[in-house]
């Protein structure tokens, strides 16, 4: 298994631009989710879902699209790049949330935006 | 979302000190979870709490859950230049499906 991926590594956006992050697994997890890591900051959760089909906001959504069309991918949109966006942006899976499991993280996707 | 607080932000230890960190929140916890996060990669699994007043161990971390499971506490004896990195709690179940964390602990170790 590849666990959870995540594209690109490193992105350099201009201010006003849209992308996408992109993120899958192949644990055939139901539960994903988006965080945004600021320097020295803790994880701060974007978006999430609990299954294909069904999305939902987090702690700090605004600017910030997901979908969930398939059980493996969850890509986050950003509709309009804004300077505080620059942050270190990490996918996550787990089974499901109605169980007791552990959370595996994608290695991250570092955006600055200018 | 529920929330739980982690104490101290930071800390700096000279090599060979012991570490703690804790971490608080004001409602029962169904279970806790701790992950580390070194630095420049992402937060990695390390153990689940679920029983009240739980112990495990890892070698030198040794994890506690409280009898209130309220509160939960890592400690790391006689740290080593590889325990750098941010050590997080969360996420409380309790929080439906956000699942949030603590603000993690970061330790920085003096050889």
């Amino acid at each position: 298994n590849a666990g959870v991926t995540q594209t690109p590594k490193f992105q350099v956006l201009k201010t006003g631009q849209s992308m996408t992050l992109q993120c899958a697994q192949d644990m055939n997890h139901e539960y994903m989710s988006w965080y945004r890591q600021d320097p020295g900051m803790g994880l701060r959760l974007i978006h999430y879902s609990v299954g294909a089909g069904i999305t939902d906001q987090g702690e700090v959504p605004n600017g910030y699209n997901v979908s969930r069309s398939t059980t493996e991918d969850f890509p986050l949109r950003l509709l309009s790049a804004a300077p505080s966006q620059t942050s270190v942006y990490f996918c996550a899976s787990r089974l499901t949330v109605w169980k007791d499991n552990e959370q595996f993280f994608g290695p991250g996707t570092r955006l600055t935006v200018l | 979302g529920q929330q739980v607080m982690q104490i101290p932000q930071y800390q700096h230890v000279q090599e060979g000190e012991d570490f703690t960190t804790y971490c608080n929140s004001s409602t029962t916890l169904s279970n806790i979870q701790w992950y580390k996060q070194r630095p420049g990669g992402h937060p990695v699994f390390l153990i689940q709490l679920v029983k009240s007043g739980e112990v495990k161990k890892q070698k030198r971390l040794t994890f506690q859950f409280g009898e209130a499971k309220k509160n939960s506490s890592l400690h790391i004896t006689a740290t080593q230049t590889t325990d750098v990195g941010t050590y997080f709690c969360g996420p409380p179940n309790n929080a439906g499906n956000m699942l949030t964390f603590g603000g993690g602990t970061r330790l920085m170790v003096k050889p």
